[in-house]
């Protein structure tokens, strides 16, 4: 299946700091790729589906000021948290589809990165 | 409304079968996913099902029907290892995913 990393795996950062997280498709390209967040005990939420070469399209209630998401290449998209607060705090996850898989197997299967967990003090 | 039921918690004993149930409501349907997520980890794709039937995989299989709007994944000779949740997850007519809450399962030896 495809591979997808996330880094850094977890950060613990001061209020009132921004932290990015970098999240790569490492064996095919990925013209789009997702971000989700994750608190305890609960399951993923959508944040943002973020495309290569434009802007993310954003969930409601998702402050796109506060998530700023940048898909700049085929294997890479960004995720920085700005101005970070204690409820940032979470598991924030990003997935993506292989448009190869997709065109031969017309699967939509999403591969998830290991996920970056925010601690902000 | 979309939405996707599941049971929250289930528990099972070592080498024995379980299955996890899941109903949907959802505008459109463009497949069923079943994920494991281990506790502090990603979730990591077990099973895709669109057209209605089983799909055996290993230990595990997934079942769909589709006009009932209902699917099960089915696990085999339970390990303890095989203790995580199991989401499951609808892509609706837009090709969104819409998350279940997960299913907790405990293996006990």
């Amino acid at each position: 299946g495809a591979v997808v990393s996330q880094h850094p795996s977890w950060v613990i950062c001061k209020s009132g700091t921004s932290v990015k997280i970098e999240c790569r498709s490492l064996d095919f390209q990925a013209t789009t790729m997702f971000w989700y967040r994750q608190f305890p005990k609960q399951s993923l939420m959508l944040m943002a589906t973020s495309n290569e070469g434009s802007k993310a399209t954003y969930e409601q209630g998702v402050e796109k000021d506060k998530f700023l998401i940048n898909h700049a290449s085929l294997t890479l998209s960004t995720l920085t948290v700005t101005s970070a607060h204690p409820e940032d705090s979470s598991f924030y996850i990003c997935s993506a589809r292989d448009p190869v898989l997709r065109r031969q197997a017309q699967q939509e299967t999403q591969y998830f990165g290991p996920g970056t967990r925010l601690l902000v003090l | 409304g979309q939405n996707i039921d599941q049971p929250t918690e289930m528990t099972a004993t070592e080498g024995a079968i379980v299955q996890i149930n899941c109903t949907y409501q959802t505008s459109g349907f463009n497949g069923l996913f079943w994920y494991q997520q281990h506790a502090g980890e990603a979730p990591t794709f077990l099973s895709y099902n669109v057209l209605d039937g089983l799909e055996e995989k290993g230990r595990f299989s997934s079942f769909l029907s589709r006009s009932k709007g209902y699917s099960y994944l089915l696990l085999k000779e339970l390990q303890m290892k095989d203790s995580a949740s199991y989401l499951c997850a609808v892509m609706d007519s837009n090709y969104q995913l819409i998350w279940g809450a997960g299913t907790k399962l405990i293996i006990k030896p």
